[in-house]
């Protein structure tokens, strides 16, 4: 059975740098592209960024908005999948989501983590 | 960005009844190489996690019943859930993954009437 679980999230201030974590299981990770997807409370669903699998290159890429402030990483020898997020903003408030990609479609996600910024 | 709209933002269909959402893309989500719409679909429920029910913009998810199917080609697409549930209530979604950043339309609630 394919499992994601998320940990890390919570109250961070404004400018403040907070990293989430989604430890995987029941499939092959290494093969695997993996993607942050955030809501904020009561809107739509926003993709943030991606990593390939080492054997597609392992690059990442981001949305706009988190370009610079945010980085995706992973650690296949522990079927790890990070967010690391730096200079976060209000409007970085959300439930951030990690999921499993295929050709690009989620197919697999992990619970949810809420980030809170504020003072 | 390929940006992605969908219609209505709200329904409300009687149970057993027809409900139909419509997704429109801003450019084509249709390769030529592999003849496929790179369109999925998927289904929120209050305090959960979105839930895959279409890919490539027709072929269900493992477990997804039959009453949900999708369709359409280029940018234009349609979820349509054949009888409703109670148990599909819920807010669905379109996304493309043509080319990133990845983008989904802005949601369509579905409630029963």
């Amino acid at each position: 059975e394919v499992q994601l679980v998320q940990s890390g999230g919570g109250l961070v201030e404004p400018g403040g740098s907070l990293r989430l974590s989604c430890a995987a299981s029941g499939f092959t990770f290494s093969d695997a592209w993996m993607t942050w997807v955030r809501q904020a409370p009561g809107k739509g669903l926003e993709w943030v960024g991606h990593i390939k699998s080492q054997r597609h290159g392992g690059t990442t890429d981001y949305a706009a908005p988190v370009k610079d402030r945010f980085t995706v990483s992973r650690d296949d020898s522990k079927n790890m999948f990070y967010l690391q997020m730096n200079s976060l903003k209000a409007e970085d408030r959300a439930v951030y989501y990690c999921a499993t990609e295929f050709h690009g479609a989620l197919n697999f996600w992990g619970q949810g983590t809420l980030v809170t910024v504020s003072s | 960005d390929i940006v992605m709209t969908q219609s209505p933002d709200s329904l409300a269909v009687s149970l057993g009844e027809r409900a139909t959402i419509n997704c429109k893309s801003s450019q084509s989500l249709l390769y030529t190489s592999n003849n496929k719409n790179n369109l999925a679909w998927y289904q929120q429920q209050p305090g959960q996690p979105p839930k895959p029910l279409i890919y490539w913009a027709s072929t269900r998810a493992s477990g997804v019943p039959d009453r949900f199917s999708g369709s359409g080609s280029g940018t234009d697409f349609t979820l349509t859930i054949s009888t409703l549930q109670a148990e599909d209530v819920a807010v669905y979604y379109c996304q493309q993954y043509y080319a990133t950043p990845w983008t989904f339309g802005q949601g369509t609630k579905v409630e029963i009437k």
